[in-house]
């Protein structure tokens, strides 16, 4: 079956530094992925997302590449800052109609202090 | 994308008592997804819920203790059934926005059993 495999957190980070969430998938054919975000005490929030092989999706500084040779979906960022704290959740869906629901991982805390 | 309406936001409840949580879009969907967010975990999905059928329920979720209701396109009721402190969780409804599009999420509703 459909899976995702992150990195354990939590990390904890500075200001400033450069941030990598490791991401891994096993699916069928060919799932789109995406990264969602939960502040806290909020709900989860779509980051970015990618369709196809090679896609790479951004958004608030984050980005993503759709790594089909390597099964794998990392998130980056350049620079954190204090208000990326938050879970990060990495997730597919075999079939992006709409239709078929979404596959989590176990999330990444991130904690980025001043 | 599609907006939710997740009510309630959180309940306190006490054990052998059951909870109805409500979800309404703001526009006709196919397919809507029940997920539980244990304390500190990753999501979980509960159900599928198609319109004038009957949920479809993942390994380890029951109709009886997770009843669920879809009288319309726009419309979702997840059901607690005969609680325990071990249901004390966030649930969350989500659905598609299309073909290679996001999913969207309701707020979430905390609910802890006493």
């Amino acid at each position: 079956g459909n899976s995702v495999t992150q990195m354990e957190g939590p990390v904890t980070l500075s200001e400033e530094a450069f941030l990598t969430i490791n991401c891994t998938y096993t699916a069928t054919g060919y799932p789109s992925l995406f990264w969602y975000v939960q502040y806290p005490g909020e709900g989860l929030q779509l980051l970015l997302k990618a369709t196809k092989a090679d896609d790479k999706g951004s958004n608030k500084g984050f980005e993503a590449t759709y790594r089909k040779e390597t099964t794998s979906f990392h998130l980056e960022k350049g620079s954190v800052q204090v208000s990326d704290s938050a879970v990060y959740f990495c997730a597919l869906t075999s079939i992006n109609s709409g239709n078929t629901p979404l596959v989590f991982g176990k999330g990444t805390r991130l904690s980025v202090i001043a | 994308s599609a907006v939710i309406s997740q009510k309630p936001s959180r309940d306190i409840c006490q054990r052998g008592t059951s909870l109805t949580i409500q979800c309404q879009v703001d526009s006709q969907v196919t397919m809507m997804f029940w997920y539980r967010q244990q304390p500190g975990q990753s999501l979980t999905l509960i159900a599928t819920a198609n319109q004038g059928s009957e949920a479809t329920y993942e390994s380890g979720f029951v109709i009886d203790k997770f009843p669920i209701s879809r009288p319309n396109l726009t419309f979702s009721t997840l059901t607690v059934s005969n609680m325990s402190p071990e249901d004390s969780s966030i649930y969350l409804c989500s659905v598609g926005t299309g073909v290679l599009g996001g999913y969207t999420f309701g707020s979430g509703t905390r609910l802890t059993v006493v």
